[in-house]
C-alpha cells in the first residue's frame, strides 16, 4: 500500500488564522481524499481531489473555508481558512489503494484553535 | 447520498469470546466494504474488506460477511484479545458518483477484558 507523509502532526492555533496540511504520497494516485475526525467521532469526508481539476467538496464543506490544492499526483495540500475553535479536530488525507485494496491514510493532524 | 449506520457503538467482551458489529447501508450500488481499526491517538488502518459478489470473507480470526439484500455487512472477530480494544469502522463505497469515496460507519468502540 501506498505511503503517505502527513504533516504537520498537530498545531494550535490562533482564531482567525490559516493553517495548510500537506500530504505527499510515495507513488502517484489519481484520487486523494481529505477527512475530518472530531474528538471521539467518525470521520466525514470533506472532499475529494483530482490532479487537474477542483476539488469536489462534500455537502457543508465549501472552498471558502477548505481551499485544496493538487498540483501531481503525488501531493495535496488542504487549507483550514479564518479558524474558529469549532475546526478544532483532527484531519486526515487518504489515497486510493492498489487494485482490491482500501484506502490508506496518512498519520492526521491534530488541530487545536483557541 | 450514502448513509452507513453502524451498532453497537460500544461493546464490551471478555478475553476469548467473539465480538459482531454490524452495519447497515443505504445506497444499493454499493459494492465495497472495508473494515477500519483505530487505536487511540493512531490512524485508521485497513483489516478486512468484502465486495459485493462476494457473501464472506475470512483472514484468521476476524470475517465480514455480507448481505447485499438486505443491505447489511457484519464484522466478526473470534477469541479476542486485550489487543484487539479500539474502535472498528465499517464503510462502503460505490461507484455512483464515479468517485470511490467511502462512507464511514458512526464507529463501535470495543474493549476486550482480561
Amino acid at each position: 500500500s501506498a505511503v503517505i507523509s502527513q504533516k504537520p502532526s498537530r498545531d494550535i492555533c490562533q482564531r482567525g488564522t490559516s493553517l495548510t496540511i500537506q500530504c505527499q504520497v510515495d507513488s502517484q494516485v489519481t484520487m486523494m481524499f481529505w477527512y475530518r475526525q472530531q474528538p471521539g467521532q467518525s470521520l466525514t469526508l470533506i472532499a475529494t481531489a483530482n490532479q487537474g481539476s477542483e476539488a469536489t467538496y462534500e455537502s457543508g464543506f465549501v472552498i471558502d473555508k477548505f481551499p485544496i490544492s493538487r498540483p501531481n499526483l503525488t501531493f495535496s495540500t488542504l487549507t483550514v481558512s479564518n479558524m474558529s475553535p469549532e475546526d478544532s479536530s483532527i484531519y486526515l488525507c487518504s489515497v486510493e489503494g492498489q487494485i482490491n485494496y482500501g484506502y490508506t491514510f496518512g498519520s492526521g493532524t491534530r488541530l487545536t484553535v483557541v | 447520498g450514502e448513509n452507513v449506520e453502524q451498532h453497537p457503538s460500544t461493546l464490551s467482551v471478555q478475553e476469548g469470546d467473539s465480538a459482531v458489529i454490524k452495519c447497515t447501508y443505504s445506497d444499493s450500488a454499493s459494492n465495497y466494504f472495508p473494515w477500519y481499526k483505530q487505536e487511540l491517538g493512531k490512524r485508521p488502518q485497513l483489516i478486512i474488506d468484502i465486495r459485493s459478489n462476494v457473501g464472506e470473507k475470512k483472514d484468521q480470526r476476524i470475517a465480514v460477511t455480507l448481505n447485499k439484500t438486505a443491505k447489511h455487512f457484519s464484522l466478526h472477530i473470534t477469541e479476542t484479545q486485550p489487543e484487539d480494544s479500539a474502535v472498528y469502522f465499517c464503510a462502503a463505497s460505490g461507484t455512483t458518483s464515479g468517485t470511490y469515496k467511502y462512507i464511514f460507519g458512526t464507529g463501535t468502540r470495543l474493549k476486550v477484558l482480561a
